[in-house]
């Protein structure tokens, strides 16, 4: 069965410093999502994307936040300057058709800032 | 009030057993509703998509009422693999995929 891949799987980063995050959506599907969930809370919307641009974004994904799709596999989200509250793990997903269609989700990059 | 809420539990449920649970939204224009289950600190899995008629999934039953606004999860003849966090989320009309999750709900099922 395809799935979203996401690498690293944990990542550790100092305060105030640059993280890019990495995501393989499944390769027949057209839009792409972001999401995060801070330990012990529950999962939280960050940016859907579709056709190279941004369609939604939450009050979570401020300036600090941006995504881009680099090529036709790859999904990232970079944090310019991290703070320790970005600490949470972040899940990719995807889904094939339209916004209102099931998404399928990666294992999950968990983000540590020190 | 929350956008999705949910009762936390835990369920604890015997194996074999029958177990019920709903979830409430707040925004009357939802239009897509799902169940995903969750294990300890995974990635959130698609267990089904809910329709305004219901729909079955094998041991999983799911029932939509939108006039009053909640979705339910009906889990029969439990397994112990059952054991895990059930999120729901709501898409709202309009909303590009900006789904929105339950806190959960845990289910431990026992031997």
């Amino acid at each position: 069965e395809p799935e979203v891949t996401q690498t690293p799987s944990h990542q550790v980063t100092q305060m105030g410093q640059e993280v890019i995050l990495r995501c393989v959506p499944i390769s027949n599907h057209l839009y792409f999502y972001w999401y995060r969930q801070i330990l012990g809370q529950k999962v939280e919307f960050l940016v859907s994307f579709y056709n190279n641009e941004i369609s939604e974004k939450s009050e979570i994904f401020d300036d600090q936040f941006s995504v881009e799709r680099p090529d036709g596999s790859n999904f990232t989200l970079k944090i310019r300057s991290t703070k320790l509250e970005d600490s949470a793990m972040y899940f990719c997903a995807s889904s094939e058709q339209g916004p209102n269609q099931p998404q399928h989700f990666g294992d999950g990059t968990r983000l540590s800032i020190l | 009030r929350k956008e999705v809420e949910q009762d936390p539990g835990p369920f604890n449920v015997p194996e074999g057993a029958t177990v019920a649970f709903n979830c409430t939204y707040s925004n009357s224009a939802s239009q897509s509703f799902f169940w995903y289950r969750q294990d300890c600190r995974k990635e959130p899995k698609l267990l089904m998509s809910v329709y305004s008629s219901g729909n079955e999934d094998g041991r999983f039953t799911a029932q939509l009422n939108r006039a009053s606004q909640y979705i339910s999860l009906l889990i029969r003849d439990s397994k112990l693999s059952d054991s895990a966090t059930y999120l729901c989320v709501v898409n709202a009309f309009n909303s590009w995929g900006k789904f929105q999750f339950g806190a959960g709900t845990q289910v431990v099922v026992t031997p």
